[in-house]
């Protein structure tokens, strides 16, 4: 039940743009989305809890289609600042959750 | 300061040995949760409580207890640790449903 992830790795020039996609196999109840830098703790960026949901997060955005069971997750004018792996935690049934096996991002000067 | 705090940062133990994982909230979260991180597996929840007394399995709770005789703590115990066991845990509280979770720092467990 665990959602897929695409790219397993991005690499990047500062101020370019990036999009990560989570699927699911099944209905899904919400979506979060979470940074995590190595070595430290994962940082929750932002949660969808409708189909067709969009939000946004300074540069950061993310949107939600119900119908196709998937979210995605955008990076506009990436900063160094954004470099770190990023996760979609799914939840199926309320509070039971399954990540993503996560996305490496790495933006060089 | 709003925080999760996980002790010990640190563990190497043997095999078989009982420990717990101390897990406290300050925010006065009702819902908490445990996860392992695993290279290329991502992060794995292995129970979850929605409060106080009310706990439940996650995806990969074997060899795993946990409880919630209060609100702030949720400890994580590990009966008779075994070497596949060694991974990385993490604590995390929200305030209810449908809000983000906010994660401790984690505990780097070793078990030989």
């Amino acid at each position: 039940q665990q959602p897929v992830q695409s790219p397993q790795a991005v690499i990047l020039r500062e101020g370019e743009d990036a999009v990560i996609n989570c699927s699911s196999s099944k209905a899904l109840y919400s979506v979060h989305w979470y940074r995590q830098k190595h070595g430290e703790a994962p940082v929750f960026l932002m949660i969808l809890l409708k189909g067709g949901e969009q939000k946004g997060h300074d540069k950061i955005s993310a949107s939600f289609n119900e119908k196709k069971q998937q979210s995605s997750l955008y990076l506009t004018a990436s900063q160094l600042s954004y470099s770190g792996t990023y996760f979609c935690g799914i939840e199926y049934n309320f509070n039971k959750f399954y990540f993503g096996s996560g996305t490496k991002l790495n933006v060089k000067p | 300061e709003a925080q999760v705090t996980q002790n010990p940062r640190y563990l190497i133990t043997v095999t078989g040995k009982k420990l717990t994982v101390t897990c406290s909230q300050n925010m006065n979260h009702e819902y908490m949760s445990w996860y392992r991180q695993d290279p290329g597996l991502g992060l794995r929840q292995i129970y979850y409580s929605m409060n106080v007394e009310v706990t439940d399995k996650g995806d990969v709770p074997e060899g795993y207890k946990v409880s919630r005789k209060e609100k702030r703590n949720f400890p994580l115990i590990l009966e008779s640790p075994s070497p596949n066991q060694t991974s990385l845990y993490f604590c995390a509280s929200s305030i209810r449903g449908n809000y983000g979770y906010t994660f401790g720092s984690g505990t780097r467990l070793t078990v030989v």
